[in-house]
């Protein structure tokens, strides 16, 4: 079955570092891939999503390539500010084979902490 | 206009007793879900909707019963809550399989 892989955090970063989330997953069909972030009391949004290999998803400074090779999807950001700290959810949905649409599976989730 | 909301944002209740929430979305899609999130934050699919069929049916206890009385409705009715059932759902909705789910606030339940 489908899956998603997302590291453990929590992941304490000072503001202005470079972040990396790594995920990767499993999938039949034909995934879409997409980062969603989950601020302190809220529900989730979409930050940016893929929806074919090499793609390259971009959002506030965040970015993801779907990289079929190597069944990846890592977020990353240049220079992280305090206001990014949130929990981070790598997730697929994908096309079965009869043509009806699968469930958005979602990661585990990483929790972002951005330090001043 | 909020496209995807629920309510109501808080319940607190006693064990035994039976609870619906309800979800509205004006976005005109066709898909529909219902996620729980544990104290984890571990996403769990309960549920999802497609033009009023049900179509995906997660390993859920069956006091648990999604009821949808139109395309833009899905109410998440649960019977004889359990401690174990405190947690906070997400209704979602989406057009199709390639494009983002949107979601609701949640719904935060306290089973005491």
């Amino acid at each position: 079955g489908n899956s998603v892989t997302q590291m453990e955090g929590p992941v304490t970063l000072s503001e202005e570092a470079f972040l990396t989330i790594n995920c990767t997953y499993t999938a039949t069909g034909y995934p879409s891939l997409f980062w969603y972030v989950q601020y302190p009391g809220e529900g989730l949004q979409l930050l940016l999503k893929a929806t074919k290999a090499d793609d390259k998803g971009s959002n506030k400074g965040f970015e993801a390539t779907y990289r079929k090779e190597t069944t990846s999807f890592h977020l990353e950001k240049g220079s992280v500010q305090v206001s990014d700290s949130a929990v981070y959810f790598c997730a697929l949905t994908s096309m079965n084979y009869g043509g009806s649409q699968g469930n958005l599976i979602f990661g585990k989730g990483t929790k972002l902490s951005v330090k001043p | 206009d909020t496209a995807v909301s629920q309510t109501p944002k808080y319940l607190v209740t006693q064990m035994g007793n039976d609870k619906s929430i309800k979800c509205e979305q004006n976005l005109g899609h066709d898909t529909m879900y219902w996620y729980k999130q544990d104290s984890k934050k571990f996403l769990k699919i309960m549920f999802s909707y497609n033009n009023k069929e049900l179509i995906i049916n997660e390993t859920v206890p069956n006091r648990f019963s999604p009821k949808s009385p139109d395309k833009a409705h899905l109410n998440l009715h649960i019977n004889s809550l359990e401690l174990g059932d405190s947690a906070v759902y997400f209704c979602a909705s989406s057009q199709d399989y390639s494009r983002a789910a949107f979601f609701g606030q949640g719904t935060r339940l306290t089973v005491v």
